[in-house]
């Protein structure tokens, strides 16, 4: 159980073009997922939560214009990183929280390459 | 603001050793912990997780807690070279997110 799901697993795009990530939760429901990012040899950074319903809480620092959290259901959350950089790439991870625990699992993570 | 702290190694073990990693964490209001290993190049798997005061077993792992002490540690028993990782301390308050560490390097040598 608890299986987190996300796709696409990697991406390359090109400079200037958007990409979505997506989020989910496969056999339990979330209503608060979390979007972190990780550049090589570094720490989780937490970029914000994610919750069913409502706007997402940006972390300081976290461009909310140019990553765009959507989640419409109680299993899905959707990143969007708006006219990508190379400074973009990186590896995006999510996790989603069962509700009624503080227990975070997290997806396989998806590697994006922006050229 | 809310730290945890880890050493981040690396902490080299000899085969069939002991590995012992600790986590110290800076609010008392606290009620969760959790353990998460992470593979070079791959997300954080949970491990363990533990609420109350004392030890926690799950087959060669072992979560130890002290709240008084705001401590929280991992012991690894009989280390194999496929528990070479880096695992992250991970605290939460029943609020919110998690509040992670840096993480600390174990590398288990044959």
């Amino acid at each position: 159980g608890a299986v987190v799901s996300q796709h696409p697993s990697w991406v390359i795009c090109k400079s200037g073009t958007s990409v979505k990530i997506e989020c989910r939760s496969l056999d339990f429901q979330a209503t608060t997922m979390f979007w972190y990012r990780q550049f090589p040899k570094q720490s989780l950074m937490l970029m914000a939560t994610s919750n069913e319903g409502s706007k997402a809480t940006y972390e300081q620092g976290v461009e909310k214009d140019k990553f765009l959290i959507n989640h419409a259901s109680l299993t899905l959350s959707t990143l969007t990183v708006t006219s990508a950089h190379p400074e973009d790439s990186s590896f995006y991870i999510c996790s989603a929280r069962p509700d009624g625990t503080d227990t975070q699992y997290f997806g396989p993570g998806t590697r994006l390459t922006v050229l | 603001q809310k730290e945890v702290e880890q050493n981040s190694g690396p902490l080299s073990v000899p085969e069939g050793a002991i590995a012992s990693l600790n986590c110290t964490y800076s609010d008392r209001g606290s009620q969760s912990f959790f353990w998460y290993r992470q593979y070079s190049g791959k997300s954080p798997e949970l491990i363990m997780f533990i609420y109350s005061n004392g030890d926690k077993e799950d087959g060669r792992f072992t979560a130890q807690l002290n709240k008084a002490s705001q401590y929280v540690s991992l012991l690894i028993r009989d280390s194999q070279p496929s528990d070479s990782a880096t695992y992250l301390c991970a605290v939460g308050d029943s609020g919110y997110a998690l509040n992670f560490g840096k993480g600390t390097s174990l590398l288990v040598t044959p």
